[in-house]
């Protein structure tokens, strides 16, 4: 079966830090990867999308970044972040071709 | 831009009574989809509708897909306590467009 992996789970991170969010998804091949935003209490912005390795698609300009060096793994980066960066961020994927997508344990990032 | 509008926001009902939420899209969609989010967790992907029109059920559960493809509905039969969270839905255009909608938080008070 398939499993989706991010760490950490909770972040504390000051204001102009660099970050760097890993999300890995086993048991299946050639996956799309989604990164996700959700602020508190609110609904969930899409961030990226990769529908292969190296092939990145950006859905809101921002200060982050993604990167897929791997088939299964996804990373958002950060040079500095802001303190609208905190919030709830969630990797998912989905299967070639297909739109279900599912959603990791998700990581929260506070900036101060 | 495209929107994807929820209603209500919020919904407290007594356990056994119904809830229902609404979803309407500023454009045409491929497909819509739904979640479930319990308080602290993640989303899990509930249901998937493609066809305009489709109706579909899963247990209490039951989906819309409208004619028009730009809206959608959830309609939960006699509410158990573990109904509780929040239900999105997501809807989908062009290739890997999602655009989620604001979701309803749904509180069951037994």
């Amino acid at each position: 079966s398939q499993t989706i992996h991010q760490w950490p789970a909770t972040l504390v991170q000051p204001v102009g830090s660099p970050l760097s969010l890993e999300c890995t998804v086993e048991g299946t091949s050639n996956p799309n990867l989604y990164w996700y935003r959700q602020a508190a209490g609110r609904g969930l912005q899409l961030l990226f999308y990769s529908v292969g390795i190296g092939q990145i698609s950006s859905e809101v300009p921002q200060n982050l970044s993604a990167s897929r060096p791997q088939d299964r793994q996804f990373i958002l980066s950060s040079k500095k972040l802001l303190l609208s960066d905190s919030g709830f961020y969630l990797c998912a994927w989905s299967l070639r071709g297909t739109y279900e997508q599912y959603f990791g344990p998700g990581t929260r990032l506070t900036v101060t | 831009g495209q929107q994807v509008m929820q209603i209500p926001q919020y919904q407290h009902v007594q356990e056994g009574e119904d809830f229902t939420t609404y979803c309407n899209s500023s454009t045409t969609l491929s497909n819509i989809q739904w979640y479930k989010q319990r308080p602290g967790g993640h989303p899990v992907f509930l249901i998937q509708l493609v066809k305009s029109g489709e109706v579909k059920k899963q247990k209490r559960l039951t989906f819309q897909f409208g004619e028009a493809k730009k809206n959608s509905s959830l309609h939960i039969t006699a509410t158990q306590t573990t109904d509780v969270g929040t239900y999105f839905c997501a809807g989908v255009w062009g290739t890997y467009k999602y655009i989620f909608g604001t979701g309803t938080r749904l509180k069951v008070l037994a």
